[in-house]
């Protein structure tokens, strides 16, 4: 079974610029899941999908950061502007309803 | 957001050593996950546990997810250097949302 599919794995962009990252999930996975995750630290929720839905989207900088998930499979999230901030792993993940994720390898993002 | 206090921050140990870490939350939750990440790499999931006093194993690998539901164990047997990574406990008390733990990083001395 093929896992989550990320894309790019590597982004470097200056600030300011804009930057987009594509997530395809586990097949028949309604939940998809988006998370930041800064050196040295845990991942941090961004977005959660369920189907095309947005199930929680608190955590999302909404002034510069948007997802979305058209069709209930790929989804892509994306950063406009980029602040230095914004340095981090973007990791998307995916899951069978309340059931445990399964992350892809992430995009590093570098923002100079 | 939810706290979770993940210990220890960091571990050096000997090759063939056991090693033990915990993590605890701040609310009662009725899924643990832990996960095991890799430099350069997303975290790989080791083990779900769904009921609270469950005891899951993968091979040198158990979890235990606590009585109480507001803490949970990682125990690894005999351990060798591929266990070196970062480990993350993950909770949830929806099944939907989950928060993650600061991380433990393992080091393993040959």
């Amino acid at each position: 079974e093929a896992g989550v599919a990320q894309s790019p794995r590597y982004k470097i962009i200056e600030k300011r610029q804009s930057v987009a990252f594509w997530c395809n999930p586990i097949s028949g996975h309604a939940t998809l899941y988006w998370y930041q995750q800064i050196l040295g630290q845990g991942p941090k929720l961004l977005i959660q999908f369920q189907n095309n839905g947005v199930v929680d989207d608190s955590q999302l900088p909404k002034d510069r950061f948007s997802a979305e998930r058209l069709k209930g499979v790929d989804s892509t999230l994306k950063i406009q502007p980029a602040k230095l901030e914004d340095s981090a792993v973007y990791l998307c993940a995916s899951s069978l309803a309340g059931m445990a994720q399964y992350f892809g390898p992430g995009t590093r993002l570098l923002v100079l | 957001g939810q706290q979770l206090n993940q210990s220890p921050q960091s571990m050096f140990i000997q090759e063939g050593e056991d090693v033990s870490m915990n993590c605890t939350s701040s609310s009662i939750f009725n899924t643990w996950l832990w996960y095991k990440q890799d430099p350069g790499e997303g975290p790989v999931l080791l083990i779900a546990l769904y009921k609270a006093g469950e005891l899951t194993s993968n091979g040198r690998l158990t979890a235990q997810f606590g009585i109480t539901r507001k803490d949970s164990f990682l125990n690894i047997s005999a351990s060798i250097p591929s266990d070196v990574g970062i480990y993350f406990c993950a909770g949830s008390n929806t099944g939907n949302q989950f928060y993650f733990g600061t991380g433990t990083s393992l080091t393993v001395i040959p």
